[in-house]
Order: structure tokens, then sequence, then C-alpha cells
């Protein structure tokens, strides 16, 4: 199965808050990031958190992550149409330096 | 322009044909990294760079697919025997160096067509 799992649509509306999930299976990840892609164009680091945090905070985005669980979220406040996009997540596993990215969430923010 | 390029942006070739995708990272870097991103997936890794030796070339799909950096800046990409299933946009990305959080910056990549 995937490594690092996410579904695949979120559709909010503008102002509205959004959350995008993710679940990862690799426990001994170092780092875990959140990527988003706009049409056309390539990856722009949002945000990451380190796998010892909690939660992360940065403007309008706030990381949580679940260690137990291996869960990690992305919450968006305050929503705009420019945040429409694809949201990747991705891990960074211990002793690797390479990415694992899940397929992707689609976020729709419309007016 | 201090961000990672990556040349063609667009490639379309015929099936059997070899191709060559480039990447120039940011000045600097001496981590160099090839993901694949097909339709409706996201990236996967293919090889990446430390320097001039290739750290890691676990996934690079098979034998028709080769990256060599020979003076650890510039990098390409070397596609044998192009197949149609190799369709997809090839990204470079680069970062200060391996190891803990560093972050990886991504160039907008090279949609490759196979016909």
């Amino acid at each position: 199965g995937e490594d690092v799992e996410q579904s695949l649509f979120l559709s909010v509306r503008e102002g509205d808050s959004s959350v995008i999930n993710c679940t990862y299976t690799d426990s001994s990840s170092t780092y875990l990031y959140w990527y988003k892609q706009e049409p056309g164009a390539g990856l722009q680091l949002l945000t990451y958190i380190f796998s010892n945090m909690d939660m992360k905070q940065d403007q309008r985005l706030t990381v949580l992550l679940n260690k137990k669980d291996k869960h990690l979220s992305l919450r968006i406040a305050d929503t705009q149409t420019g945040d429409s996009a694809i949201y990747f997540c991705a891990e960074e596993k211990s002793g690797y330096s390479t990415l694992t990215f899940g397929k992707g969430t689609m976020l729709l923010v419309s007016p | 322009g201090a961000g990672v390029s990556q040349t063609p942006s667009n490639k379309v070739t015929e099936k059997g044909k070899y191709v060559e995708l480039r990447c120039d990272p940011i000045s600097g870097h001496t981590a160099l990294y090839w993901y694949r991103q097909s339709l409706g997936q996201g990236p996967e890794f293919l090889i990446y760079f430390q320097g001039t030796g290739a750290a890691d070339d676990s996934g690079l799909p098979n034998d028709r697919f080769f990256a060599v950096r020979p003076e650890g800046s510039v990098s390409t990409l070397k596609i044998q025997r192009t197949e149609r299933g190799d369709s997809a946009v090839y990204l470079c990305a680069s970062s200060p160096q391996t190891g803990g959080m560093e972050t990886q910056y991504f160039g907008p990549g090279t949609r490759l067509l196979v016909l």
C-alpha cells in the first residue's frame, strides 16, 4: 500500500477553515512536510514539523501531529480562493534524505 | 534568478527515442534530487546526488534511466528507449546539504510526453 495516504479532494467556501489530513506508516520519520502545488507550477514548501513536536503554527497554517496514530493534519484558517491548489504531505524517513509523498489533496475554494 | 531551473519545460518524443532532461540547482546547493510525478500522483523519488556522486539511485525504475552530475552542479537525467509509460513530469530539487531538516527547493519540472 501507499506509504503516505491523503484524501483526494476537499471543497470549502472562502473564509472557512480547511483541514487536510494525512496518514503515514513509518514511525521513524523525522520530519513531515506540507507542500503546495498550483496548476502548472512546481512544489512550494508550506511548512514542516519535526517528529518530536505535536503542533506548529505559522500565520494561517496550523500543523498537528499525532505520532501514536501516525496522523498529520494541515489546517488553513480563513481560506482564500488563492489557496486553491493540490496539497502534498511528505515524510522524510530517519536515515534517508529523500521524501515520500502522498498522492495529494485537491483543495477547491469557492467564493 | 535564484531558483531551480529545468530545461526543457516540455518535451515530446516518440517511443524508442533517447531524451535528456537538465536541471540547474540553486548555486551552492550540494544535494540534488530527481523525482517523477505521474498524472494524479505525488512525486516519486528517482535518484539523489551529494556533490558529484549518486548517493541513492534506488528509485530509478530500470536501467533505461541514468543521471549524472559531473561537476557537482548541473545534472542531466537521461532516458534511453523511451516508452509511453515514461510520460510524466520530471521534477528536480536541490538543498544546501543532506541530513536533518534541509528544505528541498523544487524546480517547475519538465513535462515529458512519449507518443
